[in-house]
Order: structure tokens, then C-alpha cells, then sequence
């Protein structure tokens, strides 16, 4: 079993400030996306990344694929209230299944 | 708006009842997941479905099972409940290939087995 690993585990913040997030895997990812889940929710999906070295904007949220696309970053400018929430990494190795990292969980201190 | 429904939101069954989830989507998607959620754990995959009356285990299928005798119906079963079984619930469907499209999960079923 392929294994995802996520830092920080936590993570607390005042509004507008910045900060990034990290997940990494000894495996090459086929692709990787970003999940955020509020309490009592189900994820939701916010981005792939399937090209090594890939970003993309999601309005203030910055994703990275890393070049040789074994790791992945979630970079948040001028962090809101309305960011919190558990934020997932989740991978694919060439099948239909996602594995998933342990999550940060992200709270924004209004 | 696409959706993935479990039918409930909060159970509490007593250890050796056999405890039914089940879940429904509307998007015709072909694959279906059950995946349960622990603190420190993440999300663990314990059974999937690529197609109508085809199932396989996942990483921790001991002690589930489940059925998927429509496309749009997928349940996870506990044949006899335990306490090691009080966990968050997640059905999650998707249409191939995921790395393009992703999960859509449904809003989880939170379980408790006293």
C-alpha cells in the first residue's frame, strides 16, 4: 500500500496570513489531487495536478506538483475564516483508486 | 446538482447487531467506494466496486461486507457489529478515469457501536 504523508498534522493561524501545506510519497503519483472537508461533510474536490511540475491557481489557493511528481503542495495567500477545514491529499497509482494522506487540519483565527 | 446520498447522518447500534449503509448516486458513475475515517488514520478504503454485482476488498475489509446489485446502489453491510467499528462512514462514487474527475463523496455516516 502506497502512503501519503501530510504536514503539518495542525495547523492554527490568524486571518491574512499566509502558509502551505505538504504531502509526500516514496511513489510516483500517476496524478494527485486536493480535497478540503468541513465538519460533518464529505470532501470536496478543489484540483488535479497530473504533469510534474504543474501549478495551479484556485482564486487565493496555489497547488504545486512536484517535478518528479512525488510530492505536492497547497500554498493559501491572506488565509480567511472560510478556509478552515480539513485539507486531504489524495493520489493515484495507475488504477481507479485514491489513496488518501492523513490530512491537515487548518483553523483560521478570525 | 450531482449527488452522492447515504441514508443516514448519525447511528447508534448495539455490538453484534448486523448494521446496513447504504448509498445512492445519481451521476451513473460506474466505480463506487466505502471508505471509513479515523482520527490520526485518514481515510482507509474497505471494499470498492467497479460495476454492477462486482465488488473487491480494499485495505481493511475484515469484518464488511457489501452489495451493489444496481449501478446506482452501493451497501456496506456489518455482519456483526463492533465496538472497533464506531467510525465516520464514507461512500464515495466516480467515473473513470479519476485522476481526471476525482470522488464525489456523499456526507458520511457517523457510527457508533455501544
Amino acid at each position: 500500500t502506497q502512503l501519503l504523508e501530510q504536514s503539518p498534522q495542525f495547523l492554527s493561524i490568524q486571518e491574512g496570513e499566509n502558509l502551505t501545506v505538504y504531502c509526500n510519497s516514496s511513489s510516483v503519483f500517476s496524478s494527485l489531487q486536493w480535497y478540503r472537508q468541513e465538519p460533518g461533510e464529505g470532501p470536496v474536490l478543489l484540483v488535479t495536478v497530473v504533469t510534474g511540475g504543474e501549478v495551479k491557481k484556485l482564486k487565493r489557493l496555489t497547488f504545486q506538483f512536484g517535478d518528479a511528481r512525488k510530492d505536492s503542495s497547497l500554498h493559501i495567500t491572506a488565509a480567511q475564516p472560510g478556509d478552515t477545514g480539513l485539507y486531504l491529499c489524495a493520489g493515484t497509482f495507475g488504477n481507479e483508486k485514491l489513496t488518501f494522506g492523513t490530512g491537515t487540519r487548518l483553523t483560521i483565527i478570525p | 446538482d450531482v449527488k452522492v446520498t447515504q441514508s443516514s447522518r448519525y447511528l447508534v447500534k448495539r455490538t453484534g447487531e448486523k448494521v446496513f449503509l447504504e448509498c445512492v448516486q445519481d451521476m451513473d458513475h460506474e466505480n463506487m467506494f466505502w471508505y471509513r475515517q479515523d482520527p490520526g488514520l485518514g481515510l482507509r478504503l474497505i471494499y470498492f466496486s467497479y460495476d454492477v454485482k462486482m465488488k473487491e476488498k480494499g485495505d481493511i475489509p475484515e469484518g464488511y461486507s457489501v452489495s451493489r446489485e444496481k449501478k446506482e446502489r452501493f451497501s456496506l453491510i456489518l455482519e456483526s457489529a463492533s465496538t472497533n467499528q464506531t467510525s465516520m462512514y464514507l461512500c464515495a462514487s466516480s467515473t473513470a478515469p479519476v485522476g481526471n474527475y476525482g470522488y464525489t463523496f456523499g456526507s458520511g455516516t457517523r457510527l457508533t457501536v455501544v
